[in-house]
């Protein structure tokens, strides 16, 4: 079935430092990637859309200059957060759009825990 | 705009019985999807069932079934013999009619099965 390779599973960086965060697709062509953030206790809220080889699209209050989305080829996508901070700790999920049928078409990673302190 | 509302913020089972937990979308669209998952405390998003909105017949996946209601635009998650490793986090998410369309989440249930 379709896997999608979330990387790193958790990340503790200190305030103001960068941090990238990698999807990859490993067994199919990831044509569209959905970039997610989910607070404790809170449900999934979509950051950002990227297909490959263009410019992402971001959901509405988040900063495109902060959570910067490369999809350079079908197969990864990362997500970096600049000069992180503390606000900024959350547990981000990446899921990847393939137009086929396995789970009707998204795949999920497993997901990054980014700390900053 | 797509809505997702999910009711129930927790839910106790007993172990062995049957759990339902509630959804209710809503979308001007036809065409849409609805999917549920399950998220453990490692956070993984498990997929569940998913319903499309011209399925004629209840999606059924194991002891998931989903109780599709369409004129009341509501797509309950039935789960049969609750286990204890059910317990969970469950989404209710739509997909509108686009093929590049993200998915919509609710806000989410928790599930606790008791032993």
């Amino acid at each position: 079935g379709a896997v999608v390779s979330q990387h790193p599973s958790w990340v503790i960086c200190k305030s103001g430092t960068s941090v990238k965060i990698e999807c990859r697709s490993l067994d199919f062509q990831a044509t569209t990637m959905f970039w997610y953030r989910q607070f404790p206790k809170q449900s999934l809220m979509l950051m950002a859309t990227s297909n490959e080889g263009s410019k992402a699209t971001y959901e509405q209050g988040v900063e495109k200059d902060k959570f910067l989305i490369n999809h350079a080829s079908l197969t990864l996508s990362t997500l970096t957060v600049t000069s992180a901070h503390p606000e900024d700790s959350s547990f981000y999920i990446c899921s990847a759009r393939d137009g086929g049928q396995v789970n009707y078409g998204y795949t999920f990673g497993s997901g990054t825990r980014l700390t900053v302190v | 705009a797509q809505k997702i509302t999910q009711t129930q913020p927790g839910m106790f089972v007993q172990e062995k019985e049957a759990v339902t937990l509630d959804c209710t979308y809503d979308t001007s669209d036809p065409s849409y999807g609805l999917f549920w998952y399950k998220q453990p405390s490692s956070g993984e998003m498990i997929f569940l069932i998913y319903q499309g909105s011209y399925d004629q017949q209840n999606a059924t996946e194991g002891r998931y079934s989903l109780n599709f209601q369409k004129a009341r635009k509501s797509a309950n998650l039935v789960i049969s013999a609750s286990q204890l490793g059910d317990s969970a986090m469950y989404f209710c998410a739509m997909r509108g009619p686009n093929a590049g369309n993200m998915l919509t989440f609710g806000g989410g249930t928790r599930l606790m099965v008791k032993p």
